[in-house]
């Protein structure tokens, strides 16, 4: 069975940082891409950023709102894929989800953690 | 980016009875692979999304058969063929073939 769960979110101040983790398991982590995605509170899903498997030079993408802020990582021996967010800004709050793509198609997706940028 | 717009944006249905949800995208979303890359999913209240339908038309494992979606170029619809308990809650669709992703609004659907 396919698991992804999310940790590391929380109240954090403005222009502070905060690093998030999604433990995968019930499947070979490393052959699939990973992304992040988030939903701000009562609104709509925006992607986030996603990386490819290494079989693909695990390259990375970011959405516009965070990219040169965010940086999305993996670590295959671990099954773990992180989302360091950096200069984090109000309008980062939100739901944040792993998620795991079938080719291009994110199917899997975590039970997702809440970060809130507050003062 | 492209833009992804959904009708209606909220759908009363009486169990049993069918329902449709139109998306429509700004540009073509197909590919040169010959794939077009467009998706549904269900967010029930409280819960993460789920993938109901790939690439348009395939159902994802362990959907229901009552889904299903149609559609090509810029026009696609989500059909349930009838509508249970269950069915409630916020259908998105989603391109993935031109970065960044991008989701439609959101087409909420309550039972009446």
């Amino acid at each position: 069975e396919v698991q992804l769960v999310e940790s590391g979110g929380g109240l954090v101040q403005p222009g502070r940082s905060l690093r998030l983790s999604c433990t995968a398991s019930g499947f070979t982590f490393g052959d699939y891409i990973m992304s992040w995605f988030r939903q701000a509170p009562g609104k709509g899903l925006e992607w986030v950023s996603f990386i490819r498997s290494k079989a693909y030079g695990g390259t990375t993408e970011y959405g516009a709102s965070v990219k040169g802020r965010f940086i999305i990582s993996r670590d295959d021996s671990k099954s773990i894929a992180y989302l360091q967010m950096n200069s984090l800004r109000t309008e980062d709050t939100a739901i944040y989800y792993c998620v795991r793509h079938r080719g291009l198609a994110p199917d899997y997706w975590g039970q997702g953690t809440l970060v809130t940028v507050s003062s | 980016d492209i833009v992804m717009t959904q009708t209606p944006l909220s759908l009363s249905v009486t169990p049993g009875q069918p329902a449709s949800i139109s998306c429509k995208s700004s540009q073509s979303l197909l590919h040169s692979d010959g794939k077009t890359y467009l998706y549904w999913y269900l967010q029930r209240p409280g819960q993460s999304p789920q993938l109901l339908i790939y690439e348009v038309s395939s159902r994802f494992s362990g959907v229901p058969h009552g889904f299903s979606g149609s559609g090509s170029g810029t026009d696609f619809t989500l059909k349930i063929s009838r509508v249970e308990a269950e069915d409630v809650g916020v259908y998105y669709c989603m391109q993935g073939v031109h970065l960044p992703v991008t989701f439609g609004q959101g087409t909420r659907l309550e039972i009446k």
